[in-house]
């Protein structure tokens, strides 16, 4: 089955823990991306790949790192995470032309007291 | 940056009703995406319409584009009480990156 898998599911935290939330897909798609949920922000975008070794910064990348080393995997890094950066996270994937639907995975919810 | 407002925020309806969700941007567009959203699921892809095309259907669903207008609609006839989710619009500029810009969403609520 086509997926964006995305772990853990949830995850609580306290500050200054550094933290990875893994993202793999199998379709292999050039194009991934990271995107948080907030209440009344929407969605945000994080980070992006435009294939293996290439990344991005999105709208909101403070705090965060990603890493592209092979087609399939997107790690999201907090390296001091803090209580601000609690929220929703998704993980996105498609194909490299920019009118190719997104796929998404079912999310993190992240909280940090 | 919000590119995307979707209108109603939030929508109620009877089974069998249609609903109909609007959405503006403000910026020129490759392409407007509509995604739906159950609750603290992933967004799942509907529908894609290209900025030379006026409407689109799929299934229930039809979506209008009025480029001059910046605006979109999303049409969801004999509504079911599975369709309750939030609805969201997304805008892809031209360029490489064809980022997509997310609106706010409309929350459909569908009563049996």
């Amino acid at each position: 089955e086509a997926q964006v898998t995305q772990n853990p599911r949830y995850l609580i935290t306290v500050t200054g823990k550094k933290l990875t939330v893994t993202c793999s897909q199998n379709m292999n798609h050039e194009y991934m991306s990271w995107y948080r949920q907030d209440p009344g922000l929407g969605l945000r975008q994080i980070y992006y790949s435009m294939n293996v070794e290439v990344t991005d910064k999105g709208d909101v990348p403070e705090g965060y790192k990603v890493s592209r080393k092979e087609k399939r995997n997107f790690p999201l890094i907090l390296e001091s995470p803090s209580p601000n950066q609690t929220s929703l996270y998704f993980c996105a994937s498609r194909l490299r032309t920019g009118d190719s639907p997104l796929h998404f995975g079912n999310g993190t919810r992240l909280t940090v007291t | 940056s919000q590119q995307g407002e979707e209108d109603p925020q939030a929508l109620s309806i009877q089974e069998g009703e249609n609903a109909t969700m609007n959405c503006s941007y403000k910026t020129s567009i490759n392409n407007l995406q509509w995604y739906r959203q159950n609750s603290g699921r992933g967004l799942v892809h509907l529908i894609l319409i290209r900025s030379n095309e006026r409407e689109k259907h799929s299934g229930r669903l039809r979506v209008t584009l009025d480029t001059s207008k910046k605006s979109s609609s999303l049409l969801i006839t004999a509504s079911r009480a599975a369709d309750t989710a939030s609805y969201f619009c997304a805008t892809a500029s031209n360029g490489n990156t064809g980022k997509l810009i997310f609106g706010q969403g409309t929350t459909l609520q569908v009563k049996p």
